[in-house]
């Protein structure tokens, strides 16, 4: 079967501008997360979406970054008022239940110049 | 707070031989799981093996095992017959199932990687 998709797999920004990230998940699978990965930080996590609980968004690093997931399927990261220090490459990932193995998409590269 | 460490930022290993990399995790849980990751040039994070905190028999999946040491909070990975296809970052990550715990839930906790090299 498909495998978590994301789209698109490079973008570039220019500071300032807000952009859209989405990730399709594995069907059926219920929880969603995504994460940043940058040189300076390595992996963090950002945002957890399981079913149509709350999503935990502890992760988060600052209010220009949002996360919905519509019908418990896809999910957009949206990013406002892009700054350069945002570059990075997102990574989400889905799993059938909380706490078990999660299934990474091929990420999303974003520069931000 | 749980943290991971993976002290070797690099290693390399000539094809066929056997090559461990180290990890050692920090957490208050009784319950959780382990993982090893692998991260080719692609970028695509692969699944290569987990451990869940309760079972004391090592995890192996084909080439992979690890040396899960519960009491001394480590968990390393054994390659064997290392093929140039490892080549690759290898990411230790930690997780604890849901539960009522409160905070995170069930998000990857991620050491800084390892960049294996296999040479042929």
């Amino acid at each position: 079967g498909a495998g978590v998709s994301q789209s698109p797999s490079n973008k570039v920004t220019e500071k300032g501008k807000d952009v859209e990230l989405r990730c399709d998940p594995i069907s059926g699978h219920t929880a969603l997360y995504w994460y940043r990965q940058s040189l300076g930080q390595g992996l963090e996590f950002l945002i957890y979406f399981q079913g149509n609980s709350a999503p935990d968004k502890s992760g988060l690093p600052s209010d220009r970054f949002s996360a919905e997931r519509t019908g418990g399927s896809v999910s957009t990261l949206t990013i406002q008022r892009t700054q350069q220090e945002d570059s990075a490459v997102y990574l989400c990932a889905s799993s059938p239940r909380t706490g078990g193995e999660q299934f990474f998409g091929p990420g999303t590269r974003l520069t931000v110049l | 707070a749980q943290t991971v460490t993976q002290s070797q930022p690099e290693m390399s290993v000539q094809e066929a031989e056997t090559v461990t990399l180290s990890c050692t995790y920090d957490t208050s849980e009784n319950n959780y799981y382990l993982f090893w990751y692998k991260q080719p040039p692609s970028r695509q994070m692969i699944l290569v093996i987990r451990q869940e905190a309760y079972k004391q028999q090592n995890a192996t999946e084909n080439r992979f095992s690890v040396n899960f040491q519960k009491a001394a909070k480590s968990f390393s990975l054994k390659i064997s017959d290392s093929q140039l296809g490892d080549t690759a970052m290898y990411f230790c990550a930690s997780t604890r199932p849901r539960g009522n715990y409160g905070g995170s839930q069930g998000n990857l906790i991620f050491g800084k990687g390892t960049k294996l090299s296999v040479k042929p």
